[in-house]
């Protein structure tokens, strides 16, 4: 099983539509929890941190659950520069080390 | 945020050739990471690199085939050596950065795209 699991997509939207991202980790003992966002051919950037008690950053939405391991991203209103490839990333109980899910694709359409 | 560079941005090798990756980052950083990122794949971390000491490698990658340096706290290098078709990848290395809520999180430089024929 993988560390960090996430369902590859592509979720093909229409500008203006809401659309959810899961994503599970097998460590419970895990730390924090990041969504980074990938454009074709680009490094990762960080998107924004998630905790449990759930955090907003304009459209974007990010929520923890500890208890089901269990990470999620919110995007509403989408726009066309949404499309990218969201990544879940991990950090380990006491480790610096990062782990990344394979990423969900987003493409959003005219 | 660190600012991360990366050289050569892109090379085209012939196998059993060796590229050497730099990486700068614009702040002194303790640890500095290296990644490889294969085509259609996520990050998989390759080795810290660690200043002063050995790099500490992960499960399935040796100091003989990614020789690492990192000579002062700003500055890593990455060789693949003796590359092969299967090193064709992108490697991105990494610095970590504290966000204001404290958690540890990590930035990445713009990445080598390496292709080897």
């Amino acid at each position: 099983r993988k560390e960090v699991e996430q369902d590859p997509g592509p979720f093909n939207v229409p500008e203006g539509a809401t659309v959810a991202f899961n994503c599970t980790y097998s460590n419970s003992a895990s730390q924090s929890f990041f969504w980074y966002r990938q454009d074709c051919r680009k490094e990762p950037k960080l998107l924004m941190s998630v905790y449990s008690s759930g955090n907003e950053d304009g459209r974007f939405t990010a929520q923890l659950n500890r208890a089901s391991q269990y990470i999620s991203l919110l995007i509403r209103d989408s726009k066309l520069s949404d499309s990218a490839t969201y990544l879940c990333v991990v950090r380990g109980d006491s480790s610096y080390k990062l782990i990344f899910g394979s990423g969900t694709r987003l493409l959003v359409r005219p | 945020s660190a600012v991360i560079s990366q050289k050569p941005s892109r090379d085209i090798c012939q196998r059993g050739t060796s590229l050497t990756i730099q990486c700068q980052v614009d702040s002194q950083v303790t640890m500095m990471f290296w990644y490889r990122q294969q085509p259609g794949q996520s990050l998989t971390l390759i080795a810290t690199a660690n200043q002063g000491s050995e790099a500490t490698y992960e499960s399935g990658f040796v100091i003989d085939k990614f020789p690492i340096s990192r000579p002062n706290l700003t500055f890593s290098t990455l060789t693949v050596s003796n590359m092969s078709p299967e090193d064709s990848s992108i490697y991105l290395c990494s610095a970590p950065y504290r966000l204001a809520g404290g958690s540890d999180t990590q930035y990445f430089g713009p990445g080598t795209r390496l292709t080897v024929l």
